[in-house]
């Protein structure tokens, strides 16, 4: 069956630049998580969605991060104003049930951010 | 804060020996999982531990969880080349204020990358 999927894969961004980032996770996981990996480092936890709720949000680095997934599905994460930190890999993940931390989390290929 | 250590960060192996990566918590876990990253690739979920003392074997791969839960490691016998790689730790802990399905994060851990030479 069809896995998590991200997209754009790649996105190379102007220092100042809003992108968004798009999350398809596996049909009827109701959990997902957005993760930044910069280059030779784990995972960084970013946000954690229950259905359509925002649970825990404590790893957006500022204000200029939003994250939202409206319907319950479909998540994506915008970055505002971007800055060469925010240069990393952004990965999504979904598990398929309420139980964040015991469930098995099935990643997306990520998308790369490359900021000028 | 809540902290997952792994060692050693980095390892080369000629194919054929063993590897062992090590993950330490300064906290008890509820659980903890190992995932496994190939260059360019994604995590992907190896194994979760939950018992005290628990030790799961897949293949060539052994994983422990130590008798305190604050430890755990992953052993593989023998390497070939498809084991190159970086192996992740992540540690499940309870966190307070609890809300309904969110009373656990996972917390990772470095990772340890290996090599093998062919």
């Amino acid at each position: 069956g069809a896995g998590v999927s991200q997209s754009p894969r790649y996105k190379v961004a102007k220092r100042g630049q809003d992108v968004a980032l798009r999350c398809d996770p596996i049909s009827g996981h109701v959990s997902l998580f957005w993760y930044q990996q910069a280059l030779g480092q784990g995972p960084e936890f970013l946000t954690y969605f229950q259905n359509e709720a925002q649970l825990d949000k404590s790893g957006l680095p500022s204000d200029r991060f939003f994250a939202e997934r409206p319907e319950g599905s479909v998540s994506t994460l915008k970055i505002q104003r971007t800055q060469q930190e925010d240069s990393a890999v952004y990965l999504c993940a979904s598990s398929p049930r309420l139980l964040a931390g015991r469930d098995t989390q099935y990643f997306g290929p990520g998308t790369r951010l490359t900021v000028l | 804060g809540q902290q997952v250590m792994q060692i050693p960060q980095y390892q080369h192996v000629q194919e054929g020996e063993d590897f062992t990566t090590y993950c330490n918590s300064s906290t008890t876990l509820s659980n903890i999982q190992w995932y496994k990253q190939r260059p360019g690739g994604h995590p992907v979920f190896l194994i979760q531990l939950v018992k005290s003392g628990e030790v799961k074997k897949q293949k060539r791969l052994t994983f422990q969880f130590g008798e305190a839960k604050k430890n755990s490691s992953l052993h593989i016998t023998a390497t070939q080349t498809t084991d190159v790689g970086t192996y992740f730790c992540a540690g499940s802990l309870r966190v307070l204020p609890s809300n309904a399905g969110n009373n656990r994060k996972l917390i990772w851990g470095l990772g340890t990358s290996l090599g093998v030479n062919p």
